[in-house]
């Protein structure tokens, strides 16, 4: 069963635009969640994280926000820039790192001039 | 559907020893597995990528003599670390493209390796 989902395989969003990627998940045992980036031909790198003790995370144009009574976490990007296309992963941590990450299946972010 | 099972969840092995890392596609086939090594809480680093029926691809600095990669089947990617040391130890995770979405990624489970 898929602990962390991803359900939009893509989403196509016009420059300067906001960008929203959403994830959900299942396993109440998560507390730390992050999101990672993925350009063809090269490995994911971290974006942004959240804790579960927070509902809001922003860094630059990056902000994820956390619902726990949802099980929801969204990704947004404002405003959406050309070099933001990529592949977005969704992944959470349980047990203080120790069991490593699972994660989504990715979502691919396609930014229209 | 799109599941990547990997085995085994978590190991502990002696310096010196070999440890088998398998991934395999249950229910879609994989031409193309990707490892990472994941460093505490963030950043994954891409070891190498295996293709079937040919030789796997690795990352600069990444030693193919260490970390053996064998992609035995559509459905098989293993990955070896021989001679283990201790700064082995990490978390290693296997990823295939998913098979109809697009650009989306199936990740195995990872694999906590311990060496002691």
């Amino acid at each position: 069963d898929q602990q962390v989902k991803q359900n939009s395989p893509s989403l196509s969003v016009q420059e300067g635009r906001i960008s929203i990627l959403n994830c959900d998940y299942t396993n109440s045992m998560f507390d730390y969640f992050l999101w990672y980036k993925k350009y063809p031909a090269e490995g994911p790198t971290f974006l942004i994280s959240i804790s579960s003790i927070k509902d809001k995370n922003e860094d630059g144009r990056f902000t994820v926000f956390l619902n726990k009574s949802a099980k929801h976490l969204s990704l947004h990007i404002v405003p959406s820039q050309p070099g933001d296309s990529a592949v977005y992963f969704c992944a959470a941590d349980s047990g203080g790192g120790a069991d490593g990450l699972t994660f989504g299946k990715g979502t691919h972010l396609i930014i229209q001039p | 559907g799109a599941v990547v099972s990997q085995h085994p969840s978590r190991v502990i092995c002696k310096s010196g020893t070999s440890v088998k890392i398998e991934c395999r596609s249950l229910d879609f086939q994989a031409t193309t597995m990707f490892w990472y090594r994941q460093f505490p809480k963030k950043s994954l680093m891409l070891m190498a990528t295996s293709n079937e029926g040919s030789k796997a691809t690795y990352e600069q600095g990444v030693e193919k003599d260490k970390f053996l990669i064998n992609h035995a089947s559509l459905t098989l990617s293993t990955l070896t670390v021989t001679s283990a040391h201790p700064e082995d130890s990490s978390f290693y995770i296997c990823s295939a493209p998913t098979p109809f979405r697009g650009d989306g990624y199936t990740f195995g489970s990872g694999t906590r390796l311990t060496v002691v």
